[in-house]
């Protein structure tokens, strides 16, 4: 079964620095999505960024950055310039052909932004 | 429009209650899903709709009851709930096909069990 592992229960990051979230996945499929969500204090569940595995470069959306690495079944979120809005639990998720509709999820990760 | 709304936003219900979750979407999504969420913890798929027909049914009890009246509808029909049950219920959506796309989520329903 296809599983999602951050280890990151909780980050700070100052605003305006940098931070990278990790997340580690173990599947044996060749052809499967990657994403990000972010879920504020608000609820709602919004999409950061989607990395498709047999794209080699890393996915980019303004602040946000990926760091895929299919061999290690690695997929790390970068977020340059933190601002205080990025305060949110961020999920990473898999999603894979054979498994269809299902997105599989992390334990989440907390991201707290200092000021 | 790329929203998914669901409600109510909150509800508090009793164990011997009939209350029932509705969500709605009109982005022409043909995958419809029912999540579970504790806090801090990441969402439960509950079931999953394809095409109003259910798909995926996670080994949810009966006392959940989805339902899929047209393209646009999901909702969720709860009856003799526990404590337990007490989270926040996120419906979502997206393009049936194709596993790449984004899922949108709805702002959620807040439950409490008394």
């Amino acid at each position: 079964a296809q599983t999602v592992t951050q280890s990151q229960p909780e980050m700070s990051v100052q605003e305006a620095e940098t931070v990278t979230l990790s997340c580690t996945y173990d599947t044996s499929e060749s052809d499967y999505y990657l994403f990000w969500y972010k879920q504020p204090p608000s609820r709602q569940m919004i999409l950061v960024i989607r990395q498709e595995a047999y794209k080699q470069q890393n996915a980019t959306e303004n602040r946000f950055s990926v760091n895929f690495q299919k061999a290690a079944k690695s997929f790390s979120l970068k977020i340059s310039d933190s601002q205080l809005g990025d305060a949110a639990m961020y999920f990473c998720a898999y999603r894979s052909k054979e498994y269809g509709n299902k997105l599989v999820f992390g334990a989440g990760t907390i991201l707290r932004v200092k000021s | 429009d790329t929203e998914v709304t669901q409600t109510p936003k909150h509800l508090v219900m009793g164990m011997t209650n009939k209350k029932s979750l509705k969500c709605e979407q009109h982005m022409g999504h043909r995958a419809m899903y029912w999540y579970k969420q504790k806090a801090k913890k990441p969402p439960e798929l509950m079931f999953v709709y394809s095409y109003e027909k259910l798909s995926i049914n996670e080994s949810v009890p009966s006392r959940f009851s989805p339902e899929c009246p047209n393209s646009s509808l999901l909702n969720l029909h709860l009856h003799a709930l526990q404590p337990e049950d007490s989270a926040l219920y996120l419906c979502a959506s997206s393009q049936e096909g194709s596993f790449g796309t984004e899922a949108f989520f709805g702002q959620g329903t807040r439950l409490t069990v008394v």
